[in-house]
């Protein structure tokens, strides 16, 4: 049972380079989150998608875009990467429907450095 | 905006100890849940429990339990007989019941290291 896979797990990118993360979930889960992580400031939610073919801006969304392509995959690129973007992102899903309390479910993360 | 606060950014204890780690939020809503997260070096996200605003009853998984004071809106995690594995950052996150809000809110994260 794979859960929530995320490619890739390390990237260094030049500042003005772009890249896409790739997440996939095989839960099933209805709503899917990219979150970013950086010391002292928590996890931050970058966007979200509620359901297939939704997509909604979170708290921190400068510079990113998203796709959800599917029920499964939920993909963030950055079009022209930038040192504030060094961070780990945490892709995450979760069933959310009839059931708020339903937990998030994380993959395992991506480092990213952007010099 | 909800927002949630851990106050302590880093605690220690002793093997076989119980440790209380702090969590307030703000909102206005009346009907929420609130979630305790691990991240161990590992950097994977472990949910260790959760609470329903609703239910005056404060949860409980093995040796872990929360203290929901809802008035104080605050929502505490004491581990119990604490391990070496029990190192790891800590989040406290709050999501809102309301439809079209499934996002959750975290807190900063405090960093617990448990002591041989």
């Amino acid at each position: 049972n794979a859960g929530v896979t995320q490619t890739p797990k390390f990237q260094v990118l030049k500042t003005g380079q772009s890249m896409t993360l790739q997440c996939a979930q095989d839960m099933n889960h209805n709503s899917m989150y990219w979150y970013r992580q950086d010391p002292g400031m928590g996890l931050r939610l970058i966007y979200y998608s509620a359901s297939e073919g939704t997509t909604d801006k979170g708290e921190v969304p400068n510079g990113y875009n998203v796709s959800r392509l599917n029920k499964r995959e939920f993909s963030l690129r950055l079009e022209s990467a930038a040192p504030s973007q060094t961070s780990v992102y945490f892709c995450a899903s979760s069933w959310d429907r009839g059931s708020n309390n339903s937990p998030l479910h994380f993959g395992n993360g991506t480092r990213l450095t952007v010099t | 905006a909800q927002t949630v606060t851990q106050s302590q950014p880093e605690m220690s204890v002793q093997e076989a100890e119980t440790v209380t780690l702090s969590c307030t939020y703000d909102t206005s809503e009346s009907n929420y849940y609130l979630f305790w997260y691990k991240q161990p070096p590992s950097r994977q996200m472990i949910l260790v429990i959760r609470q329903e605003a609703y239910k005056q009853q404060n949860a409980t998984e093995n040796r872990f339990s929360v203290n929901f004071q809802k008035a104080a809106k605050s929502f505490s995690l004491k581990i119990s007989d604490s391990q070496l594995g029990d190192t790891a950052m800590y989040f406290c996150a709050f999501k809102n019941v309301r439809g079209g809000s499934e996002k959750l809110v975290f807190g900063k994260g405090m960093k617990l290291t448990v002591n041989p």
